[in-house]
This record gives structure tokens, C-alpha cells and sequence, in this order.
């Protein structure tokens, strides 16, 4: 029962480098989250896929990008990284109207 | 203002109490409350949620709702030091909405 499952856990990066998370569910879920958490910021929804094949974007969109591979994952990529995007990332998914989600572990990323 | 408002803290509370957390909200539209753990350097995990207004309870965790006041309560009895955790509360409209609205999150300590 791995849930969802996301790699890698750690990550340090340059300024400019480019990088893409994976995300893999195994629940059957239609849709896909990936969030940043900061601290004194709460986690905050970057961009989201309702169901295979759309994505949309959240409340901090810039400077990322998606792919909804198809129904299991759903990557995130920063195409030049940022200080600013020094983060713990979280992919989640959810499978009822209800809009519950389940999440992964997280991927810690230092950006110097 | 942010749609979920939740105090921060930290909460520290000695083994046995009742532990009390709260969150408020703006969006008359929410039907879906939920709680969520965080242990340290983890993911958010799924605790409990409730449909609308009324209490839901779970062992030593009871989920309360109350509509009219917009206000969200999870009460822990006999609190343990592995309770010790950030806890997150989150709202969404359900009806096809994919986008849960967190709080920032409660640190809570319970020390032996």
C-alpha cells in the first residue's frame, strides 16, 4: 500500500539548474496536486490536475511547469531554479468529489 | 483575508489533557472539513473529516463544525506525547471543487 510516492526525498540544486519531481499514485485517483510548504506560509497549491490529460494552475504557478504524464503520475519541473523556490514540496492525489488528498512523503529542495 | 484562518501556536499541553485546536473560515460555500497531521520532516497525513455542520468522532479525536459561526474545532482527550505534531485544518466545497483551502497549521507539544 504505497499511496503516493514521490522522488527523490532530498535535492540541492544551483541557481539556473533544472530539475523535475516525480509523483506516482497508486490509489486510482483522477486527481493530482503538487504543493509547496513553507514556514509561516502553510502549504500553497502550485498546480493541479483535475483529471488525466488537464492541468490548471494554483496559487503560485510561476516558475513551474507540469506534466500529467497519464493517470498514476504527475511531474513537476523547474526549468531554472531559484533561491526562492528553496521549498519541501508535497504531490498528493484524490479520487472523491469531496476533494480529499492523500499525500506523499515530500521532496526537501535546497536551492543555493 | 485567507479563506482558513488558524492559530499558529506553538500549543504545549502536559500528557492527559484535552487539547483543544481551531480554525475559522470565511467561505460560506464549504461543505468538507478536514484534519490533517503532520509529524515532523513528514507528510500531511489524513486525520478525520465531516460533511456540513456536527461532531464526528474517532477514539480520542472528536471533529466538530459549527456553520453558523464558521468554525472548526478537533478536540483531543487523554493527549499523549505522539500526539505531538502540526496540525492542518483544510476546507473545500466538494461538488467538483479540486482545490482544498489549508490552514497554516497548530503546533502542538505534549509533554510527558
Amino acid at each position: 500500500n504505497a499511496g503516493v510516492t514521490q522522488t527523490p526525498k532530498f535535492q540541492v540544486l544551483k541557481t539556473g539548474q533544472s530539475m523535475t519531481l516525480q509523483c506516482a499514485q497508486d490509489m486510482n485517483h483522477n486527481s493530482m496536486y503538487w504543493y509547496r510548504q513553507d514556514p509561516g506560509m502553510g502549504l500553497r497549491l502550485i498546480y493541479y490536475s483535475a483529471s488525466e490529460g488537464t492541468t490548471d494552475k494554483g496559487e503560485v504557478p510561476n516558475g513551474y511547469n507540469v506534466s500529467r504524464l497519464n493517470k498514476r503520475e504527475f511531474s513537476l519541473r523547474l526549468e531554472s531554479a531559484a533561491p526562492s523556490q528553496t521549498s519541501v514540496y508535497f504531490c498528493a492525489s484524490s479520487g472523491s468529489r469531496t476533494g480529499i488528498a492523500f499525500f506523499g512523503q515530500g521532496t526537501r529542495l535546497t536551492v543555493v | 483575508q485567507k479563506e482558513v484562518e488558524q492559530d499558529p501556536g506553538p500549543l504545549s499541553v502536559p500528557e492527559g489533557a484535552i487539547v483543544s485546536l481551531n480554525c475559522t473560515y470565511s467561505n460560506s460555500a464549504f461543505q468538507y472539513f478536514m484534519w490533517y497531521r503532520q509529524y515532523s520532516r513528514k507528510g500531511p497525513e489524513l486525520l478525520m473529516y465531516t460533511y456540513s455542520s456536527g461532531n464526528k468522532e474517532d477514539g480520542r479525536f472528536t471533529a466538530q463544525v459549527d456553520k453558523s459561526s464558521k468554525y472548526i474545532s478537533l478536540f483531543i482527550r487523554d493527549s499523549q506525547p505522539s500526539d505531538s505534531a502540526t496540525y492542518l485544518c483544510a476546507s473545500n466545497s466538494g461538488a467538483g471543487s479540486y482545490q482544498l483551502t489549508f490552514g497554516k497549521g497548530t503546533k502542538l507539544s505534549v509533554i510527558p
